[in-house]
């Protein structure tokens, strides 16, 4: 069975710093689909950045980037420039391709909290 | 497009009771996805569905829950003579048929006394 870990409960930064969140992951399938979600506090959870295992090329979403490691099976969010607004939990989660389970596979979290 | 809703935001019970949340997912979207978050967890997969086929259960899914999706649009998750231990926030997801990303509505927190 396929799992994921979040191997930081809690990580802080400073405002318009630069912070990385890391995530490992265990599957023995050679393709997939890798997300980050953030669940800000009472609110709902969002897509973050994705990343589809067969693309080498790493996925950039504004001031959200990913280092995807497929050898290592590691797949870390790095958060430039951070504002209060980023605040949250954030989710790692693995998803098989279509013809597997459709259900993601999270991790347990990793809260950031951002101080200004 | 609207976002995926859920009712009723919040539900508190006595154990032993039986409660139902709905799940309006968005308005295109085929695949519907129930989970279950507890505290300090990251959420867990219960069932999903593409239109109103069933296709998927979790081992977490125990005869006591049951969930439906009638017409290929929203979705019941029942839950029967409710435990303490299914106090938990209850999400539901959509997506796509031909495309990956899953989208989440609010969830409703379920506690259970």
């Amino acid at each position: 069975a396929q799992t994921v870990t979040q191997s930081q409960p809690e990580m802080s930064v400073q405002e318009a710093e630069t912070v990385t969140l890391s995530c490992t992951y265990d599957t023995s399938e050679s393709d997939y689909y890798l997300f980050w979600y953030k669940q800000p506090p009472s609110r709902q959870m969002i897509l973050v950045i994705r990343q589809e295992a067969y693309k080498q090329q790493n996925a950039t979403e504004n001031r959200f980037s990913v280092n995807f490691q497929k050898a290592a099976k590691s797949f870390s969010l790095k958060i430039s420039d951070s504002q209060l607004g980023d605040a949250a939990m954030y989710f790692c989660a693995y998803r098989a391709t279509q013809g597997g389970s459709e259900k993601l596979v999270f991790g347990k979290g990793t809260k950031l909290t951002v101080n200004p | 497009d609207t976002g995926v809703s859920q009712n009723p935001r919040h539900k508190i019970t006595k154990r032993g009771q039986n409660v139902t949340f709905r799940c309006d997912p968005i308005s295109e979207h085929n695949r519907l996805y129930w989970y279950r978050q507890t505290l300090g967890q990251g959420p867990e997969f219960l069932t999903y569905f593409q239109n109103e086929a069933q296709l998927e259960k979790s081992r977490l899914l125990s005869d006591r829950f049951s969930a439906e999706r009638p017409k290929g649009s929203f979705s019941t998750l029942e839950i029967q003579r409710t435990e303490q231990g299914d106090s938990a926030m209850y999400l539901c997801a959509s997506s796509h048929t031909l495309a990956e990303t899953q989208y989440f509505g609010p969830g409703t927190r379920l506690l259970v006394l």
